[in-house]
């Protein structure tokens, strides 16, 4: 059984310290790794997908990083706008997505 | 490109009572997605549709729940007699195809039972 675990649960920066948000998971056979980001109220954004180890990828202010066991969220230099609860989920073969419980990030001015 | 719409946004009903959520996926999506987020979880898959026909419906409780995916467009969630438990966030989502194409998410329907 897929299995993704996210950590931590809640991360408090200051505007501008940059940190990493951690999923680790078990699957068999990973098809893609997927961060999401969500606002309260909003349904989940997509930000990245990630295929096979080594991978990074990067958008403004954010990198994601794949290793065999595990996916990095960094945040580089946060803004207050960066404020969201961070997603992760993992699919292999054919079987649907499975997502993490999140990381919430607050990012204080 | 319009996004996932879903209707009604909040619904609060009693115990025992029906309700229903509708969801208009991405033109041209032809994969349709319904999930259950609790406060401080990741969504759940409840059901997943390719065109009209529902390929994973494990996580669906049968007993009280249906859905419908009237010519592989619009899907219709509903809940026959809701419980206390099943107040939630019920997520709607859609993507091209079933590959690693990425999932595009509505803004839910928030729904409490009393």
């Amino acid at each position: 059984e897929d299995q993704v675990t996210q950590s931590p649960e809640a991360l408090r920066l200051q505007e501008g310290e940059s940190s990493s948000l951690n999923c680790s998971y078990t699957v068999s056979g990973l098809r893609g790794l997927f961060w999401y980001r969500q606002d309260p109220g909003k349904g989940p954004e997509f930000l990245f997908t990630l295929y096979s180890a080594g991978e990074e990828k990067e958008k403004e202010r954010l990198k994601a990083t794949l290793t065999k066991k595990e996916s990095f969220l960094h945040i580089t230099a946060p803004k207050p706008e960066d404020s969201a609860t961070y997603l992760c989920a993992v699919r292999s073969g054919n079987t649907p997505l499975v997502f993490g419980k999140g990381t919430r990030l607050s990012v204080i001015a | 490109e319009a996004g996932v719409v879903q209707s009604p946004r909040y619904k609060i009903i009693e115990k025992k009572q029906p309700v229903a959520f509708w969801c208009n996926p991405i033109s041209g999506h032809n994969t349709l997605y319904w999930y259950l987020q609790n406060l401080g979880q990741g969504p759940e898959l409840l059901i997943r549709y390719e065109n009209e026909e529902a390929v994973d419906d494990s996580q669906l409780p049968k007993d009280r729940f249906s859905a419908e995916r009237l010519k592989g467009v619009d899907s219709t969630l509903k809940i026959q007699p809701a419980e206390l438990g099943d107040s939630a966030v019920y997520l709607c989502a859609s993507s091209y195809g079933t590959g690693n194409s990425p999932l595009h998410f509505g803004n839910g329907t928030r729904l409490t039972v009393t």
